[in-house]
């Protein structure tokens, strides 16, 4: 069965910056396009990256300039998410989704807490 | 990237019919297909209901249907269940190849 599990959150300082991961199984993982959203604690879901099944495209929200970058290691059946320069207003939880245009299957999440 | 209208709230007494909608603009909603809806009970990782437009995913119940009218999607639910309170988000591709969701609406089962 399908499966992502997403990992690498956890308490930061604002301004240093964390790498999550999700791990894939269950499906071929080079055949999809999958992306990273996010949800801050009581609020709604915020679509942050999508990745193509190449790694080749790459598309981001507007509201990140640049500090977050989306990879994926197709040998590895992982996608990643850098997150640099983080804020405060970075925290929430981080799901990665599967399927370029469905978003059909999602992880659990991971929490990422940014704060000194 | 705004992100779509949605309605913070609805309710509806089991058995009746409710509908969501999501408003966006002819740049997202009303110029592509690609449009979800996802239910997330607190605390749980969002679930797909509905996908391109009206397009169910297999296991999803037949009482959940999508429709687009324009800039506006909806997503219907009949024969409402004490088990269909939860959050519901719509979602959308735009036309700078980016993904936008609604603010999210909280349905309560009466």
């Amino acid at each position: 069965q399908v499966q992502l599990v997403e990992s690498g959150g956890g308490v930061v300082q604002p301004g240093r910056s964390l790498r999550l991961s999700c791990a894939a199984s269950g499906f071929t993982f080079s055949s999809y396009g999958v992306h990273w959203v996010r949800q801050a604690p009581g609020k709604g879901l915020e679509w942050v990256a999508v990745i193509s099944s190449d790694g080749n495209n790459k598309y981001y929200a507007d509201s990140l300039k640049g500090r977050f970058t989306i990879s994926r290691d197709n040998s590895k059946n992982t996608l990643y998410l850098q997150m640099n320069s983080l804020r405060v207003e970075d925290t929430a939880v981080y799901y990665c989704a599967k399927d370029y245009y469905r978003f059909d299957y999602w992880g659990q999440g991971t929490l990422v807490t940014v704060s000194s | 990237q705004s992100a779509l209208t949605q309605p913070a709230s609805v309710s509806g007494s089991p058995g009746q019919s409710i509908t969501i909608s999501c408003t966006g603009t002819s740049s997202d909603v009303g110029g592509y297909k690609y449009v979800s809806w996802f239910q997330q009970h607190p605390g749980k990782a969002p679930k797909l209901m509905i996908y391109e437009v009206s397009s169910r995913p297999s296991g999803v119940s037949n009482r959940f249907s999508g429709s687009k009218s324009g800039n506006t999607a909806s997503l219907t639910i009949s024969g409402l269940q004490a088990e269909d309170e939860s959050d519901y988000y719509c979602s959308s591709y735009t036309s700078s190849s980016t993904w936008v969701f609604g603010g999210g609406t909280k349905l309560t089962v009466l």
